[in-house]
């Protein structure tokens, strides 16, 4: 398996403009995850879904961040507008849980620069 | 939630075991205490998870007392390629558990020659 894969790798956009990170999960995966790593803030968990189905999205900074799961191998993280303030590397994780150790599977990250 | 505490860094040579700590205090009955390995540019990498008291496995022990509010990352005999920043993380996202995952801080280790 080529493991999770995140599109695109590196983003530099305008304060202002519409952002769309994308997301490959493992195939078979039932979980998916995605965090926002910062130096000030660390790692944090935006949203995660189980099934397509969005189950805890606590940890959205705002209404400007949106994320969807339309099938089981696709999932968004829309942001918009977007603020130098959420220039950060972006990460999708996934998980496959059935009674095993809750290890999550990290993509390379997408690198946010807004300018 | 789980308020997690880790060392920011740590020195160590090669062929020495290294002990990496994490406080976490408020952590909930369900909770697991997973740690994570990341390099420079890439995503958290899955070292080990437990529940309490110990796991072993190819690369690493975690040790987890009885009151569960602190666990220890033992990485035995380290080599440079373990130079690398490491992550504690409290929580779970199964059916059972609270659905919040919380990373500490991270603990940057350099494995000098």
């Amino acid at each position: 398996d080529a493991g999770v894969i995140q599109s695109p790798r590196h983003e530099v956009t305008e304060m202002g403009q519409e952002v769309t990170l994308r997301c490959k999960p493992i195939s078979g995966h039932d979980y998916l995850f995605w965090y926002r790593q910062t130096m000030m803030r660390g790692l944090e968990l935006l949203i995660y879904f189980n099934n397509n189905v969005p189950i805890d999205d606590s940890g959205m900074p705002e209404d400007r961040f949106s994320a969807k799961m339309p099938n089981a191998s696709f999932s968004t993280l829309k942001i918009q507008p977007s603020e130098p303030r959420d220039s950060a590397v972006y990460f999708c994780a996934s998980s496959f849980l059935a009674g095993g150790p809750n290890e999550q599977f990290f993509g390379p990250g997408t690198r946010l620069t807004v300018l | 939630l789980a308020k997690i505490t880790q060392p920011i860094s740590m020195d160590s040579y090669e062929g020495q075991e290294v002990n990496i700590t994490c406080s976490h205090n408020n952590i909930a009955t369900n909770d697991y205490i997973t740690w994570y390995q990341q390099f420079p540019s890439q995503g958290p990498r899955f070292i080990i998870q437990g529940y309490k008291t110990k796991v072993t496995n190819e690369v690493a022990s975690l040790f987890i007392p009885a009151d569960r509010k602190s666990s220890t990352l033992s990485l035995p005999r380290v080599s440079l390629s373990d130079t690398a920043v490491y992550y504690c993380l409290v929580g779970g996202f199964g059916s059972s558990n609270t659905g919040k995952l919380i990373f500490g801080q991270g603990t940057t280790l350099q494995v000098k020659p």
